[in-house]
C-alpha cells in the first residue's frame, strides 16, 4: 500500500508570483483534502475534493485553487503569492468522502514566500 | 463559529506520572472529535476518535458534552509518548476537520 506522497519537499517563492504543488492519494482513496499549517499553528483547513469535484472549502480566497485528476492525485494552486502564505502545505487523502475524519497526511510541502 | 482550543503548548512530565493534554470545543452541531498525533519525523497520523471508545497506545479521551472537552489521558506515561499532539473536530457537511494548535507533549526520564 502506497502511502500520500507530496512535491516538491520545499519551494521558495517570490511575492505575486503563482506556485503549484502536487499530492498522490494513498491507494485506493479517492477523497483529497489540503491543509496549510502555518508555524506554531493546527492545520487549517483550505478545500476536499472528492472524485474530482470540489466539495468543502475553507475561508481561504479565491486566489487558492485546486484541481483532482482521475486517477485522484490533486493539485493546489495559488496565485498572486503574499508574504503570509508561507507555510507548511499537507495533503490528505480519505477513502472517501464518508470517512473525512480518518485522514492519511502526506509529509507537506514548506512554501517560503519571499 | 467552530473552534478547537488547546490551552497548553507546551506540557511536560515525568515518565511513569499521568498525563492529561486539554482540548476544548465550540460547536452547535452533534460533535465528532479526535486526536491526531505527530512523533518527531513523523506524518500526522490518527491516535482514536471517541465515537470508537477505544484505547490506543494507553491513551483515553471521553467526550464530555456539558463542558464541551475532550480530554487526553494516559495514566503512565512514556518516553515514547513524547510528541505533539492536535485535537480535531470533525464538522459534518462542511466535510472538514478543525484543529486545535497543538500541544507538544514532553516526557523526561
Amino acid at each position: 500500500e502506497t502511502g500520500v506522497t507530496q512535491s516538491p519537499t520545499h519551494l521558495i517563492k517570490t511575492r505575486g508570483q503563482q506556485v503549484t504543488l502536487r499530492c498522490s492519494s494513498q491507494s485506493g482513496h479517492n477523497t483529497v483534502s489540503w491543509y496549510q499549517q502555518a508555524l506554531g499553528q493546527g492545520p487549517q483547513f483550505i478545500f476536499q475534493y472528492y472524485r474530482e469535484e470540489e466539495n468543502g472549502r475553507g475561508n481561504f480566497p479565491p486566489r487558492f485553487s485546486g484541481l483532482q485528476f482521475p486517477n485522484y492525485s490533486s493539485e493546489l494552486n495559488v496565485n498572486a503569492l503574499e508574504l503570509d502564505d508561507s507555510a507548511l502545505y499537507l495533503c490528505a487523502s480519505s477513502l472517501d468522502a464518508s470517512t473525512t475524519y480518518e485522514q492519511y497526511f502526506g509529509p507537506g510541502t514548506r512554501l517560503t514566500v519571499t | 463559529a467552530q473552534r478547537v482550543t488547546q490551552p497548553e503548548k507546551l506540557l511536560s512530565v515525568f515518565k511513569g506520572a499521568p498525563v492529561e493534554l486539554k482540548c476544548n470545543y465550540s460547536y452547535s452541531g452533534s460533535p465528532e472529535l479526535f486526536w491526531y498525533v505527530q512523533y518527531s519525523r513523523q506524518r500526522l497520523q490518527l491516535l482514536l476518535r471517541h465515537i470508537s471508545r477505544e484505547s490506543i497506545k494507553g491513551f483515553t479521551a471521553d467526550l464530555n458534552k456539558g463542558e464541551t472537552s475532550f480530554h487526553l489521558k494516559k495514566p503512565f506515561a512514556q518516553e515514547e509518548d513524547s510528541a505533539m499532539y492536535y485535537c480535531a473536530l470533525s464538522i459534518q457537511g462542511a466535510q472538514k476537520l478543525v484543529f486545535g494548535q497543538g500541544t507538544r507533549l514532553t516526557i523526561n526520564p
